[in-house]
């Protein structure tokens, strides 16, 4: 198993650009978050998904943010337009249905300039 | 907001001495998990403790959970340099799989 793989890597923009950040969850969990990660606020859940469904999206910080899971192997979080405050370390991460124990990706580390 | 506060923030420690890392949270829980992130990477789940547990072990790991204190702690022995990494703590926010993450402590062990 590959593990929750999730692209770009590094994402670098200019700021008024979209950005798209990408997650491929492990095959079977299903249950997905999207994360951001800062050094100011620590890790933050932006929004979850459970079979598909956004259930939870209460810590999307604004209308710039939206995140879509069309099918249970792939999920975006797009910025639209993107801010340098929305730098960051964002993380994606996926839970089976015993709920036990998140599987995290390796992140995508965002600047906007 | 996060739920849960490590103590300390930063911990420097010798090869083979004992770390450990407390963990505050605000509100009743179902289980409390730690995970270790080393930098750069995603963060990997050690260990979870239910609620109505009190004392966990996992090779070198032994986690504590005190829920009339809203309190757990880590305790990684005989610590070795690939320890070193950030430990957070993250509790369940209801019956639900949604997890709210604390600040995290920074262990640097020295060889």
């Amino acid at each position: 198993d590959a593990g929750v793989i999730q692209s770009p890597r590094h994402e670098v923009t200019e700021m008024g650009q979209e950005v798209t950040l990408r997650c491929k969850p492990i095959s079977g969990h299903n249950s997905l978050f999207w994360y951001r990660q800062t050094m100011m606020r620590g890790l933050e859940l932006l929004i979850y998904f459970n079979n598909n469904v956004p259930i939870d999206d209460s810590g999307m910080p604004e209308d710039r943010f939206s995140a879509k899971m069309p099918n249970a192997s792939f999920s975006t979080l797009k910025i639209q337009p993107s801010e340098p405050r929305d730098s960051a370390v964002y993380f994606c991460a996926t839970v089976d249905q015993g709920g036990y124990g998140y599987t995290f990706g390796s992140g995508t580390r965002l600047t906007v300039v | 907001s996060q739920q849960g506060e490590e103590d300390p923030q930063a911990l420097s420690i010798q090869e083979g001495e004992n770390a450990t890392m407390n963990c505050s949270y605000k509100t009743s829980i179902n289980n409390l998990q730690w995970y270790r992130q080393n930098s750069g990477r995603g963060l990997v789940h050690l260990i979870l403790i239910r609620s109505n547990e009190r004392e966990k072990h996992s090779g070198r790991l032994r986690v504590t959970l005190d829920t009339s204190k809203k309190s757990s702690s880590l305790l990684i022995t005989a610590s070795r340099a690939a320890d070193t990494a950030s430990y957070f703590c993250a509790t369940d926010a209801g019956n639900t799989d949604k997890l709210i993450f604390g600040t995290g402590t920074r262990l640097q062990v020295f060889p």
